[in-house]
């Protein structure tokens, strides 16, 4: 089976703060994501990446970061928390050419 | 730009019985991905079921089936023999062949009545 983790499921942070959110997948695959999800709103990519060290803006990178440096791992960092970041954040991953994402369990993120 | 378009934001279902939640999208591409995710209240995103624009057939996994309408942009799913289990957020989502994102609709939420 697919395993994708994300360091915590919960976190509170303070305005300012640089936060890093991990995401680690065990299969090997060349593709992962970071989405937001908002109620109303529902899912918006922030940032994804096809290959180590390589990276690409989804639709709302503003206010976001990611950092690529082992295929396994893909973080996402908010240099300056602001409460407007206040999100579930969804890390994905999925194999080159099978289009199927495979999503971990979330981080739920409240700035104060 | 390629939309997704879930129109029912709440259904409710009778344990046992069938449902069948609806999703509409628009684009120009002729090659492309859809699927249906479930959300339940942990929050975690699982695969229910994927569809490949160029196969004719429509996917089925166990319970699940799409009913896969091409030229009208409809991608609906039917569960059967509802369980309780069931009982999620579900959403549509398109994967064209440009860039790598999923494209959500805005979900769809499924009650179990026992």
């Amino acid at each position: 089976d697919v395993k994708v983790t994300q360091s915590s499921r919960y976190l509170v942070k303070r305005t300012g703060e640089k936060v890093f959110l991990e995401c680690v997948q065990d299969m090997d695959h060349e593709n992962m994501f970071w989405y937001r999800q908002d109620p109303g709103l529902g899912l918006r990519l922030i940032y994804f990446s096809y290959d180590v060290k390589m990276k690409e803006k989804g639709d709302i990178p503003e206010g976001y970061s990611v950092s690529r440096e082992k295929k396994e791992r893909f973080s996402l960092i908010l240099e300056s928390a602001s409460t407007n970041q206040t999100s579930m954040y969804l890390c994905a991953s999925g194999i080159q050419g099978t289009e199927t994402q495979y999503f971990g369990p979330g981080t739920r993120l409240l700035v104060l | 730009a390629q939309t997704v378009t879930q129109s029912q934001p709440e259904m409710s279902v009778q344990e046992a019985e069938t449902v069948t939640l609806s999703c509409t999208y628009d684009t120009s591409e002729s090659d492309y991905y859809l699927f249906w995710y479930k959300q339940p209240p942990s929050r975690q995103m699982i695969l229910v079921i994927r569809q490949e624009a160029y196969k004719q057939q429509n996917a089925t996994e166990n319970r699940f089936s799409v009913n896969f309408q091409k030229a009208a942009k409809s991608f609906s799913l039917k569960i059967s023999d509802s369980q309780l289990g069931d009982a999620a957020m579900y959403f549509c989502a398109y994967k064209g062949n440009q860039g790598g994102k999923l494209i959500f609709g805005q979900g769809t939420e499924l009650s179990v009545k026992p």
